[in-house]
This record gives C-alpha cells, sequence and structure tokens, in this order.
C-alpha cells in the first residue's frame, strides 16, 4: 500500500524560511506524481497553494513555492508570516484516478 | 464566484445508509472530475472516492470500495455519495473537491476547488 510521508511538525520564526517535504514509502516522488500542496486553518476548508509541482494557484503569495528536493517534493515558505500557521497536506496523483493525500505537517510560526 | 455546495450529512446508526449531495456553480462543471474527500475529527485529510468528467469512470480508496457510489449529473451540476453500510470509522466531514480542469495542455491533476464540507456522524 502506497503511504505519502510528510513530517508531522514543523517550527519556524515570523520571517524565516521553511521547507516541508512529501515522499512515497516506496520510491521516490518526481513531477509525474504532479505533486500538489494545501493549507488548512481550524475550521476551514483546504485551501490550494500549489500544484503540478511549483505552480501556484491563483492569489497565493509569492512566499510559497514548491519543488522537486532529491526525491520528494517540496513546499518551501520564504519569509513566513504569523498567518502561515496551518496545517499543510500533499497530495501525490500515484495512478490513473488515484490521488494519495499525506498525513499533513503541523506548521508553527513562533 | 466558484462554489461547491455539500449537503445530506447527518447522524445515522451502523449499517444503515445515506446520500451526499454536491452543487457545483461559478465554472465549468462537465470538464471537471470530482471527488469526495474526508476528514475524521481532529485527523487529516483522506481521498474517498473520484467521478471523471462525463461519469464514464470512477476510482474509490480501498476501504469504501463496494459499499460507496459515486455519480453525477451534468445536466444539474451535482454530484452524489451513495453511502451503504456505514461504520463507524466513515465518521468525518466530507468535501466535495473538484478535480483540475480536463483537456487543457498540461494535465491538471489536482484538488482545484473545494466546498465547506457535510458531517456525517455514525453512531449507535
Amino acid at each position: 500500500q502506497t503511504v505519502v510521508t510528510q513530517e508531522p511538525s514543523f517550527s519556524v520564526s515570523p520571517g524565516g524560511t521553511v521547507t516541508l517535504t512529501c515522499g512515497l514509502s516506496s520510491g521516490s516522488v518526481s513531477s509525474s506524481y504532479y505533486p500538489s500542496w494545501y493549507q488548512q486553518t481550524p475550521g476551514q476548508p483546504p485551501r490550494t497553494l500549489i500544484h503540478t509541482t511549483n505552480i501556484r494557484s491563483s492569489g497565493v503569495p509569492g512566499r510559497f513555492s514548491g519543488s522537486i528536493l532529491g526525491n520528494k517534493a517540496a513546499l518551501t515558505i520564504t519569509g513566513a508570516q504569523p498567518d502561515d500557521e496551518s496545517v499543510y497536506y500533499c497530495a501525490l496523483y500515484v495512478a490513473i484516478g488515484i490521488p494519495i493525500i499525506g498525513g499533513g505537517t503541523i506548521l508553527t510560526v513562533l | 464566484q466558484v462554489q461547491l455546495v455539500e449537503s445530506g450529512g447527518g447522524v445515522v446508526q451502523p449499517g444503515r445508509s445515506l446520500r451526499l449531495s454536491c452543487g457545483a456553480s461559478g465554472f465549468t462543471f462537465s470538464r471537471h472530475g470530482i471527488n469526495w474527500v474526508r476528514q475524521a475529527p481532529g485527523k487529516g485529510l483522506e481521498w474517498v472516492a473520484l467521478i471523471l468528467c462525463d461519469g464514464s469512470n470512477t476510482f474509490y480508496v480501498d476501504s469504501v470500495k463496494g459499499r460507496f457510489t459515486i455519480s453525477r449529473d451534468n445536466s444539474r451540476n451535482m454530484v452524489y455519495l451513495q453511502m451503504n453500510s456505514l461504520r463507524d470509522d466513515d465518521t468525518a466531514l466530507y468535501y466535495c473537491a473538484a478535480w483540475g480542469e480536463w483537456g487543457l495542455e498540461v494535465p491538471q491533476e489536482y484538488f482545484q476547488h473545494w466546498g465547506q464540507g457535510t458531517l456525517v456522524t455514525v453512531s449507535s
């Protein structure tokens, strides 16, 4: 069974830079998995941040960027803001019609 | 603006059935696959099912295969999730999420738009 892995938690100082990663239990992540990233704050539905590895969705600030780092997908926040404190999920398209969502990373900004 | 509005959630006993609905507006519904994604209380997101643009193909997470059925009515911009033989671990907030637009030069394989969710509680 394929599992998408994410760090359970991460901390960043205001103004700092943080990189969250998204891996596969079996194998490497590449752009062919169409990595996407979502931000969720308490009581709200997810918000789409990044898709197709590095394309920002409409209205997403430029401090959010996506990439492939080594064998994982990555979400980098450059110049973190207090409002960025959220849970971040990645999703990988592992087969036709089958997206798998990672367990999420709780990001603390302090 | 884009809207996805879920309905049909509620409290249901184990083993019973429930049908969720999702109404869409503000985008070309027939060009998007539609997913159901759920979130158990205090837990992460879990993809449940996907139906492609014309309804010709459906896909499910293993835990709901044979129990849940996703369908759509493009004439009404509606998607449904028929949930049978419900179990305690189906308790969750169920989100309707539009997949990326079909037919573009670069495949759009991601959850593009999200609804607010409808809560399903399975309890005796």
